[in-house]
């Protein structure tokens, strides 16, 4: 069975500090998919990003970066110079596919960021 | 703009009623979803639909059923809903395959008394 963890349940940090969100997944695929999605106050998950099992390259993308590693099993997400802005919940997801069709998300308990100005 | 769209974003019902929680997505994709969203436990999966008139059950699927009669509307129903059942719904669409990320409604945060 897949498993994703998110050790930090709620992490408080004051506006311009750089902070890393940990995510440590468990699965028997060699193939699978790993997401980051972010909710806001106003409650709808956000699609960030995905990585594939294939492709270990570190990704940027603005204040963003994320950190895959297949020999420690993690996904981890650093907010570099944080903003206020950045204050939600984060989650990790894995997806997997099924025999017979569809795909399947499972995710993390997530990560509360608090940002203080 | 994608969109999926639920019905209420806040539902007080009593133990007992039956509960029915709508989704609809905009954007053609086969799969949907229904999740439930509690402190500490991240989403959980109840049930989901691959195609129209198909679904399977995802991790608690007890005391929930679903209908997909459209391919663009897929529903959650509680046939008896208990206090327990008082959570954050989810409602997700995705186009098929696991590369592909899901589209989120804005939720339903539903409270049995």
């Amino acid at each position: 069975a897949q498993k994703v963890t998110q050790a930090q349940t709620e992490i408080s940090v004051v506006e311009k500090e750089d902070v890393t969100l940990d995510c440590v997944y468990e699965t028997r695929d060699t193939t699978y998919y790993l997401f980051w999605y972010k909710q806001p106050p106003s409650g709808e998950l956000v699609f960030l990003i995905r990585r594939n099992s294939f492709d270990e390259q570190n990704e940027i993308s603005g204040r963003y970066s994320w950190n895959f590693q297949k020999s420690t099993s993690s996904f981890n997400f650093t907010i570099t110079a944080s903003q206020v802005v950045d204050s939600a919940v984060y989650f990790c997801a894995l997806s997997e596919a099924l025999l017979y069709a569809g795909n399947m998300l499972t995710f993390g308990g997530g990560t509360r960021l608090m940002v203080k100005p | 703009d994608v969109k999926v769209t639920q019905s209420s974003r806040y539902l007080v019902k009593r133990t007992g009623e039956k509960v029915f929680l709508e989704c609809v997505q905009d954007m053609d994709h086969e799969n949907m979803f229904w999740y439930r969203q509690d402190p500490g436990l991240g989403l959980r999966l109840i049930y989901f639909s691959y195609d129209v008139k198909m679904k399977e059950k995802g991790d608690i699927p007890e005391g929930y059923s679903v209908s997909r009669e459209k391919k663009e509307r897929f529903s959650l129903i509680l046939e008896s809903a208990s206090t327990n059942q008082t959570s954050m719904y989810l409602c997700a669409s995705s186009n098929q395959g696991p590369r592909y990320e899901q589209y989120f409604g804005p939720g339903t945060r539903l409270t049995v008394t």
